[in-house]
């Protein structure tokens, strides 16, 4: 496989669920991202991890907990979620530094019923 | 406070013709700029790049043009192709991380 892969692409969960993101490039690189994309509203930067260190939370709730647990792969825990959390969660992975050379997944499409 | 901002939710444009995207920014300390496009039920894809000292780059159909004083950027399709419909998200990049910071995107739709 090559590219960035994300699992599952469509999910749908109650607000009591504990479920988890997957995502897992094949690219070589050593930053992955975490995105959200919510109706009329711009790309959020969620997580960032490089080198699998966290380097960045953009004042995410708890409820989203990220797993990095080596530079291919990419979690993120959800539990008790809200409505207002379904969206698009995008995965991406790039080389450190280097904007240009960011690789999206399809990403996940998240409903919290 | 959005740092990217497209204003334009959505653009309808003529086969042929040109389609131009616009996208101002805040942020004086962007080291250089991108547009992705995104299909539906796919990922954004890089599409071009402009870095902060120059004012034009071009690629094919799609030239992409920097304005800094007025930290306004614009994205020129000509000729604009149904294919081209698509959402464009500008991104400013930044930063010691260098992490990418997008707008709310432009929808295009391009009709034969």
């Amino acid at each position: 496989e090559t590219g960035v892969t994300q699992t599952p692409r469509h999910l749908v969960m109650g607000m009591t669920n504990k479920k988890s993101l997957k995502c897992e490039q094949h690219l070589g690189h050593n930053a992955m991202y975490w995105y959200k994309q919510s109706a009329k509203k711009p790309l959020e930067l969620m997580f960032v991890y490089n080198f699998k260190e966290q380097t960045e939370n953009n004042s995410v709730p708890s409820r989203f907990s990220p797993e990095c647990p080596n530079s291919s792969h990419l979690f993120l825990h959800l539990h008790t979620l809200q409505p207002e959390d379904s969206a698009l969660y995008l995965c991406a992975s790039s080389q450190v530094g280097q904007g240009k050379g960011y690789t999206f997944g399809s990403g996940t499409r998240l409903t919290v019923v | 406070d959005q740092q990217v901002k497209q204003n334009s939710p959505s653009l309808s444009v003529q086969e042929g013709r040109i389609s131009i995207l616009n996208c101002d920014y805040t942020n004086s300390m962007f080291d250089y700029f991108l547009w992705y496009k995104k299909y539906p039920a796919e990922g954004p894809t890089f599409l071009i790049s402009i870095s902060s000292i120059k004012d034009k780059n071009e690629d094919g159909r799609f030239t992409v043009f920097l304005n800094k004083s007025a930290k306004h950027l614009s994205l020129h399709i000509v000729p604009s192709q149904p294919g081209d419909s698509a959402v464009y998200f500008c991104a400013g990049v930044g930063g010691s991380q260098g992490n990418l910071i997008f707008g709310k995107g432009t929808k295009l739709s391009v009709k034969p």
